[in-house]
C-alpha cells in the first residue's frame, strides 16, 4: 500500500514564528487532506487539497502531486495552533484514507 | 448544521465483552467510514459504508463489524474485546465515497 511520511515528527515553536510541515507519499493520490487534532482528539479539517495551493487565514497548503508531496505552512503561530497535524491521502475511488504518523506541534508563549 | 456526532463519548468494557459505537453523519452526507486511533499513532481505516453496504475494509479481524441504516447513520460493533482494542474510535462522513471527509469527536474505548 501507499506510504505516507510526515516531517518533522516534532516541532517546538515560539509564538509568532513561522513553520513548514511536509507530507511525502509514495504513489499517485486521488485526494489529500490536512487535519489538526486538538488535545481532546477532535480532527479538524484544514485543507482538502489533492493539488494546487490554498490559503485560509494564517494557514496555507501546497500539493505538488507530480512530485508526491504536500506542504502545510503555519505563519505567525499562536498557542492555539498546538496539537498534532496529520496528512491523509486516498488512492482509490472509495476514499479509504491512509494517514501519516503526524507532526506534534507545540507553540510556547 | 450539525456536524458528525458520535456516542458514547467514553466507554469502559471488560475483556471478552461486546461493544456498539454509534455515528450520525453530517447533514447531506451518505458515506460513513470508521477509524481506530491508538495512542500516539495516526488513525487506521477499519471500514466504509455506502448505500447500506460495506464497501471497503482495512486490516481488521471479523470481530469488527458494522452497519449502516437507511438514514445513513452507522454502528461499529466489536466482539470479544481484547486489551489491544483500547483506542479512540473515529467516524468520518462525506457527501460521496471519495469526497472531503469530516470527522466526529470520537469515542474513547478502554478495555480492562
Amino acid at each position: 500500500g501507499i506510504q505516507v511520511e510526515q516531517s518533522p515528527p516534532d516541532l517546538i515553536l515560539q509564538e509568532g514564528a513561522n513553520s513548514t510541515l511536509r507530507c511525502n507519499f509514495s504513489d499517485s493520490v486521488n485526494n489529500l487532506q490536512w487535519f489538526h487534532q486538538n488535545p481532546w482528539g477532535q480532527l479538524i479539517n484544514l485543507f482538502y487539497i489533492p493539488s494546487g495551493t490554498k490559503q485560509n487565514g494564517r494557514l496555507s497548503a501546497t500539493t505538488v502531486a507530480t512530485e508526491r508531496y504536500s506542504l502545510l505552512y503555519i505563519s505567525s503561530s499562536q498557542t492555539t495552533d498546538s496539537g498534532v497535524y496529520f496528512c491523509a491521502v486516498t488512492t482509490d475511488s472509495w476514499g479509504k484514507f491512509q494517514f501519516g504518523a503526524g507532526t506534534q506541534v507545540v507553540v510556547t508563549p | 448544521d450539525a456536524g458528525v456526532t458520535q456516542s458514547p463519548t467514553h466507554l469502559i468494557k471488560t475483556r471478552g465483552q461486546q461493544v456498539t459505537l454509534r455515528c450520525s453523519p453530517k447533514s447531506g452526507h451518505d458515506t460513513v467510514s470508521w477509524y481506530q486511533q491508538a495512542l500516539g499513532q495516526g488513525p487506521q481505516f477499519i471500514f466504509q459504508y455506502y448505500e447500506e453496504e460495506e464497501r471497503q475494509r482495512g486490516n481488521f479481524p471479523d470481530r469488527f463489524s458494522g452497519h449502516q441504516f437507511p438514514n445513513y447513520s452507522s454502528e461499529l460493533n466489536v466482539n470479544a474485546l481484547l486489551l489491544g482494542d483500547s483506542a479512540l474510535y473515529l467516524c468520518a462522513s462525506s457527501s460521496k465515497p471519495n469526497a472531503e471527509q469530516y470527522f466526529g469527536p470520537g469515542t474513547r474505548l478502554t478495555v480492562t
